[in-house]
């Protein structure tokens, strides 16, 4: 198995403070990405990254902030968490050669 | 409407069945990725396909690039084979991929 987790794995917060995630490689990996994995929506790029702070926005960004100032770690920040953000988050991280995919097992946020 | 699409969005089997899953996409790719995910599972990456045809056990993909078309077979299907099979366009310098919404499979005894 890939060297990918994440921390925490369940949060439960209220409306309005601060979250992080942390997503975290041991396989050396160029690429990170983190989305969000909604019923009927199926998986949204939130934010990426193609380096060390190298980084860029997905589909769904506004709300979420990102820093990368290592190559194995990944963090995903909500400023402010809303009840829209309940969501099930997942990291992934793609080689730049091999452009195999591998999963976090992902983060369950309920923001109450 | 989704650059990658998936069909059927369901489908229910009974065990030992051959199962077809569909995915189009709009946009061109480098590369196509079938995931499966287990009921409050972690998404795990079957294959990777940017032609022809990949075999792993029961698990087969194909790409038509021409048609922009991929599937994902399953024979002789199990139980243990339900799950939710998410396909997955790669494409862009920064290895983008976009996702159709899946389709939940269940294989009854």
């Amino acid at each position: 198995d890939a060297g990918i987790t994440q921390s925490p794995r369940h949060k439960v917060t209220e409306t309005g403070t601060p979250v992080t995630l942390r997503c975290h490689q041991t396989e050396n990996h160029r690429y990170m990405y983190w989305y969000r994995q909604d019923p009927g929506h199926g998986l949204r790029l939130i934010h990426y990254s193609y380096g060390v702070k190298d980084t860029d926005k997905g589909e769904v960004s506004d709300g979420y902030s990102v820093s990368r100032s290592k190559t194995e770690d990944f963090l995903l920040t909500l400023e402010s968490a809303t009840s829209s953000q309940t969501s099930v988050y997942f990291c992934a991280i793609s080689g730049h050669d091999t452009g195999e995919l591998f999963f976090g097992e992902g983060s369950r946020l309920t923001v109450l | 409407k989704n650059e990658v699409e998936q069909s059927p969005q369901n489908l229910t089997a009974q065990e030992g069945e051959f199962i077809t899953i569909n995915c189009s996409y709009s946009v061109g790719i480098s590369a196509l990725h079938w995931l499966q995910q287990h009921p409050g599972g972690g998404i795990v990456s079957l294959f990777m396909l940017s032609s022809g045809k990949k075999k792993h056990g029961r698990l087969i993909a194909t790409i038509n690039i021409q048609e922009k078309h991929s599937s994902l077979h399953i024979t002789a299907s199990h139980p243990r084979d339900s799950a939710v099979y998410i396909c997955a366009a790669r494409s862009g310098t920064a290895s983008k991929l976009t996702f159709g919404t899946g389709t939940r499979l269940q294989v009854t005894l």
